[in-house]
C-alpha cells in the first residue's frame, strides 16, 4: 500500500520570503500522480500544483513549485514570495496512475504567514 | 457551473441515530469519493465508487454505509454503529485524469 509522509506538522514563514514544505512517499509502482492541495479556512480542498512520475521536469505553477525527486521518492513544495492568503493547511497526495485510482494523503502542514 | 455540492454543511446526530451525508456533481465525472477528515490525521478514505452501482470499501470503511443509484449521487450514511462519527466529511468525484480530484465543500457533523 501506498503511504505519503508529511513530517512537519506546523510551518511559518515571514510574508514575501520563500517556504519549502516536505513530503515523502512510498511506492512500488513505476509510474503515478503527486499533488499538492491547499485547505485554507474555509476548508475548501484547492489543488495547488500536480507532476507526473514520467516527467522529470519539476512543475511549477506560479509562485508554486516542486522539488520532485523520484529515486528519493520525495517531493517538496516551494512557495516563494509569500502572501497571506497562502496560510492555509497544506496536503500532499499520491495516486496511482491508470484509471480513477483512489487519493493517499499526508497528514498535512499547517502554514502560518508572519506579516 | 459545473461542481460538487455537499449537503447539508453543518449536522447534529443523536447518540444510535443514522444520518445521511448528500454529494451531487454535475461534473460527469466517473468516479466519487468520501473521505473523513480529523485533526492531525489528514484525510482518510471510506468509501469510493468507480461507476454506477458499484463501490469499494476505503480504509475506514467500518459504520457507513453508501450508494450509488445515478451517476451524479453518492450518499453516505453514518451508521449508529460508527463509534466516533464527530469529523469533517469531504466528497469528492474525478475523472482519472492528471486533473486529480474536485472535491465539496465539506460537511461538518457533530455527535450532541
Amino acid at each position: 500500500a501506498q503511504t505519503v509522509t508529511q513530517s512537519q506538522p506546523e510551518m511559518s514563514v515571514q510574508e514575501a520570503e520563500t517556504v519549502t514544505l516536505s513530503c515523502t512517499y512510498d511506492t512500488s509502482e513505476s509510474d503515478y500522480y503527486l499533488f499538492w492541495y491547499k485547505q485554507p479556512p474555509s476548508r475548501q480542498m484547492i489543488l495547488v500544483i500536480r507532476q507526473e512520475a514520467y516527467k522529470q521536469q519539476n512543475a511549477t505553477e506560479n509562485r508554486f513549485s516542486v522539488n520532485f525527486q523520484k529515486a528519493a521518492k520525495s517531493f517538496s513544495l516551494k512557495i516563494s514570495d509569500s502572501q497571506l492568503g497562502d496560510a492555509a493547511m497544506y496536503f500532499c497526495a499520491y495516486r496511482g496512475l491508470f484509471g480513477n485510482e483512489k487519493l493517499t494523503f499526508g497528514t498535512g502542514t499547517r502554514l502560518t504567514i508572519i506579516p | 457551473d459545473g461542481g460538487i455540492t455537499q449537503s447539508p454543511k453543518y449536522l447534529f446526530r443523536k447518540e444510535g441515530q443514522n444520518v445521511t451525508l448528500s454529494c451531487e456533481q454535475n461534473l460527469n465525472h466517473d468516479a466519487m469519493y468520501w473521505y473523513r477528515q480529523d485533526p492531525g490525521q489528514g484525510l482518510r478514505l471510506i468509501y469510493y465508487s468507480q461507476i454506477v452501482n458499484d463501490f469499494q470499501k476505503g480504509d475506514i470503511a467500518e459504520g457507513y454505509s453508501v450508494s450509488r443509484e445515478k451517476k451524479e449521487s453518492f450518499p453516505l450514511t453514518v451508521t449508529s454503529a460508527q463509534k466516533n462519527p464527530t469529523a469533517f466529511y469531504l466528497c469528492a468525484s474525478g475523472t482519472g485524469w492528471i486533473d486529480g480530484y474536485t472535491f465539496g465543500s465539506g460537511t461538518r457533523l457533530t455527535v450532541v
